[in-house]
């Protein structure tokens, strides 16, 4: 079965660049997306077809996809963006998410 | 500005099916799909499956024998039934708007809105 790997941790300084990558097999042959998950709270997309950002959502969260692996780049990264960030793909016939990881800003 | 509701049993016993339903308000539930996803505490998301307001299912093949779901377009509902049901399937399960799209081969696909999720615990 297809799987999206994530690194399960980061850490990044208020105002850094914070770059989340998900890799996967030819995943630049597929649409990818990102959701954002706070705690206690359902996750909010934030990039759509690979570099689309839903209205509402801040400029400072952009997406590529090429190759093996989808990112993620949050510029000027807050405090408010700490939360836990979850790509997703579809492959035969399923949804397939990555295991997500856990951004701290500090 | 559609909106999202779970509801059903926050306890369920073993062997027994689980039950949910998803109102949506704010917008018509026709002609789009609709997914059913879950988070076990503390771990990752897994699609379950979606449904289209014709009644159309796919459901995730892991999960295929005990997944039923359904739609009630004048109700504005849909829902889930899982038949089975064990302590792994404890976990917060989501209602989701699903964009999909087959664009030249490839397939487009992403979850906007979300619930806001409700808590199944199976235990006897």
């Amino acid at each position: 079965s297809y799987e999206l790997t994530q690194p399960p941790s980061m850490s990044v300084s208020p105002g850094q660049t914070a770059s989340i990558t998900c890799s996967g097999d030819k995943l630049g042959d597929k649409y990818a997306c990102w959701y954002q998950q706070k705690p206690g709270q359902s996750p909010v997309l934030v990039i759509y077809q690979d570099t689309k950002r839903p209205s509402g959502i801040p400029e400072r969260f952009s997406g590529s996809n090429s190759g093996n692996t989808a990112t993620l780049t949050i510029s000027g990264t807050q405090a408010m963006d700490e939360a836990d960030y979850y790509c997703q793909a579809w492959d035969s016939s399923t949804v397939v998410f990555g295991g997500g990881t856990k951004l701290t800003v500090l | 500005q559609v909106q999202l509701q779970e509801s059903g049993p926050g306890l369920v016993k073993p062997s027994e099916t689980l039950s949910l339903t998803c109102t949506v308000s704010g917008g018509s539930i026709s002609s789009y799909y609709w997914s059913w996803i879950r988070q076990p505490a503390g771990k990752g998301l897994e699609w379950i499956g979606r449904i289209y307001t014709s009644g159309s299912t796919n459901y995730n093949p892991s999960l295929k024998s005990r997944v039923t779901m359904s739609v009630d377009t004048s109700k504005n509902q849909f829902s889930l039934k899982l038949s089975s049901v064990t302590a792994a399937d404890t976990a917060v399960y989501y209602c989701a708007r699903e964009k999909f799209e087959d664009i030249v081969g490839a397939i487009l696909n992403w979850f906007d809105p979300w619930g806001q999720g409700t808590l199944v615990t199976v235990s006897s």
